[in-house]
């Protein structure tokens, strides 16, 4: 059964400050693999995904995820923060049409 | 760009009460699906529908729980009898054929008294 893991609860970054965010997950073959980011009440917005070829991936919002196949890892990174990136963010793997299994989220408070 | 609708955004109701929760997916696709998130928790899957039938359902989609695609356009969740714990975030997602993202709507958010 596929799962995601993120070991971070809860992170703190100052604005400007550099931003890595930890997944993994357990799937036997290659997954799809997403983060999504949500603001309080709000809905799921896709940030980024990746399905094959190049391990590095750009998302919306300034952000990048790398698939790293032999950890079972796929980190969420951002260059320098600012305020407005204050959110949960999640982990999600899928198969070919299939379900999509969520991570527990990671709550992100960004300091001024 | 086409987008998942969902209808109610709020809904509340009283515990017993049956509640149905309304998604119309984008209009090519073949695949839906519905999630839900309790306040405060991750999205966890509930059910997968495709041709007309369930593909996968979780544990949480007991017997309270139905789907049906009634008119080809709209997608249904029925929650006969409503629990306090059945309160949540609800999200349709839907995904074209050979496609590999779900696109997820901004969900509906049921309070059950």
């Amino acid at each position: 059964a596929q799962s995601v893991t993120q070991p971070d609860i809860h992170i703190t970054v100052s604005e400007g400050a550099s931003l890595e965010l930890r997944c993994n997950y357990s799937y036997g073959a290659t997954p799809y693999l997403f983060w999504y980011v949500q603001s309080p009440g709000q809905g799921l917005q896709l940030l980024l995904k990746y399905f094959s070829g190049d391990t590095l991936v750009q998302g919306i919002k300034g952000f990048e995820a790398e698939f790293k196949r032999s950890q079972s890892s796929f980190n969420l990174r951002k260059p320098s923060v600012h305020w407005s990136d204050a959110a949960e963010y999640f982990c999600a793997v899928s198969t070919n049409a299939g379900k999509s299994t969520f991570g527990d989220g990671t709550t992100l408070t960004v300091k001024p | 760009e086409p987008e998942v609708t969902q209808t109610p955004s709020h809904q509340v109701t009283q515990m017993g009460q049956e509640v149905i929760l309304r998604c119309v997916p984008i209009s090519n696709h073949l695949y839906f699906y519905w999630y839900r998130q309790i306040l405060g928790q991750k999205v966890e899957f509930l059910v997968s529908f495709y041709n007309n039938e369930i593909s996968e359902k979780s544990e949480i989609f007991d017997d309270q729980f139905s789907v049906e695609r009634p008119d080809g356009s709209n997608f249904t969740l029925k929650i006969r009898s409503t629990k306090l714990e059945d309160s949540a975030m609800y999200f349709c997602a839907s995904l074209p054929r050979g496609g590999e993202t779900q696109y997820f709507g901004p969900g509906t958010r049921l309070l059950v008294l």
